[in-house]
């Protein structure tokens, strides 16, 4: 079955330092976001692409951040000067979004902690 | 506003049926979902339903929607120790893209 992957599972970064965190989606699938979750919190919104630009993106995801599709496979998303509150599990999720099913499939998250 | 809101924790015993409630504030809801979250793997949708539907049955997962009073439920038959995990109820509307998560509700499994 198709899947999502992310890499790595886990990153440790000191504070100030730039992280990349990969997502490699579905195949065939158009739309692509990035979530995460803060340890004991609710699953969060940060960025939606699409067509190669960002959709939608929620007041978390400041300058700080940033995605691209550098290439036809990878998704991105990359944090320039991490802060202690950035620690968190970031979940990369691909959706087909046709006309009849809205179905986004989740990777298995990538645990980013800042030290 | 777009909010979901369930129960933290569900305690039930191994053999009876859980049921795990949820309600949602934006009556634009599209598509409703139940998502699993196993102790540190990350999240797996388990079924979803459309908003102009009652109803849905997958095997041992029987998910109800309430459209009126905005209330959803996630019914497993038969529970097994396999099913503890927390349970994500969430949502997305016709509006954008983005999927609403509710806390989720901590399964636990008594033996």
């Amino acid at each position: 079955e198709p899947e999502v992957t992310q890499t790595p599972s886990h990153q440790v970064t000191q504070m100030g330092q730039e992280v990349i965190l990969r997502c490699v989606p579905i195949s065939n699938h158009l739309y692509f976001y990035w979530y995460r979750q803060i340890l004991g919190q609710k699953v969060e919104f940060l960025v939606s692409f699409y067509n190669n630009e960002i959709s939608e993106k929620s007041e978390i995801f400041d300058d700080q951040f940033s995605v691209e599709r550098p290439d036809g496979s990878n998704f991105t998303l990359k944090i320039r000067s991490t802060k202690l509150e950035d620690s968190a599990m970031y979940f990369c999720a691909s959706s087909a979004r046709t006309r009849a099913k809205n179905e986004a499939f989740f990777g298995q998250g990538t645990r980013l902690t800042v030290v | 506003g777009e909010d979901v809101e369930q129960s933290l924790f569900l305690s039930v015993r191994e053999g009876d049926s859980s049921v795990i409630n949820c309600t949602y504030t934006d009556s634009s809801s599209t598509y409703l979902y139940w998502y699993k979250q196993e102790p540190g793997a990350g999240l797996q949708l388990l079924t979803y339903i459309f908003s102009n539907m009652d109803m849905k049955q997958d095997q041992r997962l029987t998910v109800l929607l309430n459209k009126k009073d905005k209330h959803l439920s996630l019914r497993i038959a038969d529970t097994q120790t396999g099913d503890s995990a927390i349970y994500f109820c969430a949502e997305t509307t016709d509006r954008d893209d983005k999927i609403i998560f509710g806390k989720g509700t901590r399964l636990h499994i008594l033996p």
